[in-house]
């Protein structure tokens, strides 16, 4: 059975850097790209960038090039979403989904706050 | 960027109604689009793929259609169990793979 499992909820404060993941299972990790997903709280999803494990070749979306970094490592099966110095306006629910051809599969979300 | 014009932002039917949910990708994007239901706290749930393909165990009365740059969404007979936001997505090999703006369904 194929599944993403996302890390825990986080609560940091504004400047903290923060790492997400996303454990993916039950197929070959390096065979499909990993794409994330924000939701920010009542709006809808935005697609923020997609890694392919296999060879790390990472595409962002012009939103958020230059505001967060996707990597993923191979040995352990795991997509990260870091930030280096989180806002306010990150605070967000944020989804990993596995695309083969479409977006079958999706994790369970991880919710981020971001508060002083 | 590909843009996804999705209408209405905003729906209320009544139980037994057919729904429908229209989406509009500013260029070619051929069959490659896909529709999901989001329940409130819930991971999106794809339903259809590659425009008219549902998902296995999605129930029949959700139905796609379209290609290249028109695509519609139909419940042929909307369920209490139904409501929902619903979005389309583009996910052409151009990226990014842009969502619509979403449509929330409501019961009447």
């Amino acid at each position: 059975e194929v599944q993403l499992v996302q890390s825990g909820a986080e609560v940091k404060k504004p400047g903290e850097s923060l790492k997400i993941s996303c454990k993916g299972s039950g197929y070959s990790f390096t065979s499909y790209w990993i794409g994330w997903v924000r939701q920010m709280p009542g709006k809808g999803l935005e697609w923020m960038g997609i890694i392919y494990p296999g060879d790390s070749d990472t595409r962002y979306s012009p939103s958020f090039q230059g505001q967060v970094t996707i990597s993923a490592d191979k040995s352990i099966s795991t997509a990260y979403l870091q930030w280096s110095s989180l806002k306010a306006s990150d605070t967000a629910m944020y989804y990993c989904a596995r695309k083969g051809g479409s977006y079958h599969y999706w994790g369970q979300g991880t919710l981020v706050t971001v508060s002083s | 960027d590909i843009q996804m014009t999705q209408s209405p932002s905003s729906l209320s039917a009544s139980v037994g109604d057919r729904v429908t949910i229209t989406c509009q990708a500013s260029q070619d994007i051929s069959n490659y689009l896909n529709w999901y239901q989001q329940k409130p706290g819930k991971a999106p749930k794809l339903l259809i793929y590659d425009a008219s393909n549902l998902e296995t165990g999605v129930p029949s009365r959700f139905s796609g259609s379209g290609s290249g740059t028109d695509f519609t969404f139909t419940i042929s007979s909307l369920q209490p169990e139904d409501i929902a936001t619903y979005y389309c997505q583009q996910y052409d090999n151009l990226l990014p793979n842009t969502f619509g703006q979403g449509t929330r369904l409501e019961i009447k």
